[in-house]
């Protein structure tokens, strides 16, 4: 079965320093992958599209990768700020989207 | 605020009652997404409906069922409601029915406890 794999242990990561955030998927050749961001209690929030095509995709301080040969997408957020503290959610778009559990991401000032 | 709506905002029931939880779209979106969230599961996709019509099926229980109305609101009805259907239920709307290369716009949640 369709299966993807986010770091289930937080990642903790010291403010200004680049955060690498993994999602790995297995059984599934999605044409799209999605992250998202969740702060806890609230809903989901868009960040970055990236289509299989797509080596890399960039916004502002964040960096998405897509390998389909790996079957990986890596997430960097640069210059990283305790704001940017949060889960964050991929997601694998098909006929329909298929979520990651999610990794936390904790910034130390 | 990425303007879809939901609520109630907390629901507390018990074993074996009935609940329906509300979700307005974005303006001008016409699909509709609930999804289910446990700290376990993680975010499990329940439902999708575009412009009133069922366009995909996930993990969704025969217990759960769902529709969306003319106006574009949808409604997920839980029945037979148990201990393990506590969760953020949440709801989210997009532009077109292809969720794989729309951005999704969710709702703020109803957060259903079930005692």
């Amino acid at each position: 079965s369709q299966k993807i794999e986010q770091n289930s242990e937080a990642l903790n990561i010291q403010e200004g320093k680049t955060a690498t955030l993994t999602c790995n998927y297995t059984n599934y050749s999605p044409a799209y992958l999605q992250w998202y961001r969740q702060d806890p209690g609230r809903g989901p929030v868009f960040l970055l599209l990236i289509r299989e095509n797509e080596k890399e995709k960039r916004k502002e301080r964040l960096k998405v990768t897509f390998d389909t040969t790996l079957k990986q997408s890596l997430f960097h957020i640069t210059a990283s700020q305790p704001a940017d503290s949060a889960t964050y959610l991929c997601a694998l778009g098909g006929d329909k989207i298929i979520f990651g559990k999610g990794t936390r991401l904790h910034i130390l000032p | 605020d990425s303007g879809v709506t939901q609520t109630p905002k907390h629901l507390i029931t018990a074993t074996g009652q009935r609940v329906t939880l509300r979700c307005s779209p974005r303006s001008g979106d016409l699909s509709v997404y609930w999804y289910q969230q446990s700290l376990d599961q993680g975010l499990q996709f329940l439902i999708q409906y575009y412009n009133g019509e069922e366009r995909a099926k996930g993990n969704i229980l025969e217990r759960f069922s769902a529709q969306q109305f003319p106006d574009l609101h949808s409604e997920l009805n839980l029945s037979s409601l148990e201990l393990g259907d506590s969760a953020l239920y949440f709801c989210a709307s997009s532009r077109t029915h292809r969720s794989s290369y729309n951005e999704q716009f969710f709702g703020p949640g109803t957060r259903l406890t079930v005692l």
